[in-house]
């Protein structure tokens, strides 16, 4: 099945400073890669989303890069701010299982 | 409109009983997906129900059960629980199912599950 793999775990930027976030998939037949953020108790909220037909999506402050020759894909957070600081789960639909694989989770610290 | 909706919120029970789990999605919406979340394994798919059918299984034991109901509604059973089953099990609602298109996820805030 596939396997999603996310790096770093952790994460501490300086406000005002960017953060990249980046997981690696397996089943090359995956096709949709959704973002999740987390915060403290809360559900997890969808951010952004990337098709395996695009390669960049942005969002205001929120970029998602996909490239399905290395089967990885990326999260890119420009001028942070304490409350982008929560934990950030990536995920890839697989084509053939469909269902959703997670990444363990990257708790992001925006420092003031 | 509003969201996904889960009750109980909290809950606790004993080894060896059964509990079951509500979830009502956003209204329109007709797939209804369940994740348990725990700090060691993570986020872990469990089922997803479209029209009233299981369209898809993860790898839990059969102890873990759902159902649709026409309305959309789902619902997922834990019998015979066990204390490894202390999770936060959230449920995600999407527009639709087909077997070749992604659907957006929207997740509920989840039912926290203690098993002492």
């Amino acid at each position: 099945g596939e396997n999603v793999e996310q790096h770093p775990s952790t994460l501490s930027v300086q406000e005002g400073d960017s953060a990249v976030i980046k997981c690696t998939y397996s089943d090359s037949a995956s096709n949709y890669f959704p973002w999740y953020k987390q915060e403290l108790g809360k559900r997890p909220q969808l951010i952004i989303d990337i098709r395996s037909n695009v390669g960049e999506k942005k969002d205001q402050r929120i970029a998602v890069t996909l490239n399905k020759t290395a089967k990885h894909f990326s999260l890119h957070i420009t001028e942070t701010q304490p409350e982008d600081s929560a934990v950030y789960f990536c995920a890839a639909l697989s084509g053939s299982a469909r269902q959703l694989t997670f990444g363990s989770g990257t708790q992001l610290t925006v420092l003031p | 409109k509003a969201g996904v909706t889960q009750t109980p919120r909290y809950l606790i029970k004993t080894r060896g009983q059964q509990v079951t789990l509500s979830c009502s999605p956003i209204s329109g919406h007709r797939s209804v997906s369940w994740y348990q979340q725990t700090p060691g394994q993570g986020l872990q798919f469990l089922f997803e129900y479209f029209s009233e059918t299981q369209r898809n299984k993860g790898n839990f034991p059969g102890r873990f059960s759902g159902r649709q109901f026409s309305n959309s509604r789902s619902e997922m059973n834990v019998s015979t629980l066990e204390l490894g089953d202390s999770a936060l099990y959230l449920c995600a609602s999407s527009l639709d199912w087909t077997p070749w298109t992604a659907y957006e996820q929207y997740f509920g805030p989840g039912t926290r599950l203690t098993v002492t």
